[in-house]
């Protein structure tokens, strides 16, 4: 059982770039989400699901874009890279109505 | 949204002591969960509290949600270096679908 499954584990890209960080999960869970993770920040959301073709915003939602078109698959494309979006990133996934929420192992992305 | 204010942001105990921290909110919260993050690592649920007043224990540690379910609590008992890491409480809206944290505590443990 691989849980919630996140890639890449690092990148570096410049100014400008896209590039979309990829959430697998296996448990058949509904709800998943990305959180973006910055010092003394705690975590924010950025986007999450309900299920499969429905997506809603978060907390900070601007320069990203996410897509559901399985229940397995939530991908996060950045579609400008902003230096302000170094951050670590966290896909994140549960049952709908608040059961345990489990976390992939986070993405670590630099932009210069 | 709901906001949950989390204190305090950085604590430093010797191995033994004890440690708490707070999670409260200005309004009535669903419910309220608990994480555990180490260094480098990702967030891991340790428990869930519903009801007004609910104290839950798992082995050193001791979980309660307050009475008007406005506040929360963690506390360790006689600290471990293993408990070192960022404890986050997280509220849930009452729809199901988002997840607010507080700011976290970030524990540090000398042994």
């Amino acid at each position: 059982n691989a849980g919630v499954t996140q890639t890449p584990k690092f990148q570096v890209l410049k100014t400008g770039q896209s590039m979309t960080l990829q959430c697998a999960q296996d448990m058949n869970h509904e709800y998943m989400s990305w959180y973006r993770q910055d010092p003394g920040m705690g975590l924010r959301l950025i986007h999450y699901s309900v299920g499969a073709g429905i997506t809603d915003q978060g907390e900070v939602p601007n320069g990203y874009n996410v897509s559901r078109s399985t229940t397995e698959d939530f991908p996060l494309r950045l579609l400008s890279a902003a230096p302000s979006q170094t951050s670590v990133y966290f896909c994140a996934s549960s049952y709908v109505r608040g059961n345990t929420i489990y976390f992939g192992e986070g993405s670590w992305l630099t932009v210069v | 949204g709901q906001q949950v204010m989390q204190i305090p942001q950085y604590q430093h105990v010797q191995e033994g002591e004890d440690f708490t921290t707070y999670c409260n909110s200005s309004t009535t919260l669903s419910n309220i969960q608990w994480y555990k993050q180490r260094p480098g690592g990702h967030p891991v649920f340790l428990i869930q509290l519903v009801k007004s007043g609910e104290v839950k224990k798992q082995k050193r540690l001791t979980f309660q949600f307050g009475e008007a379910k406005k506040n929360s609590s963690l506390h360790i008992t006689a600290t471990q270096t293993t408990d070192v890491g960022t404890y986050f409480c997280a509220e849930i809206e009452t729809s199901g679908s988002r997840l607010t944290f507080g700011e976290g505590t970030q524990l540090t443990v000398n042994p």
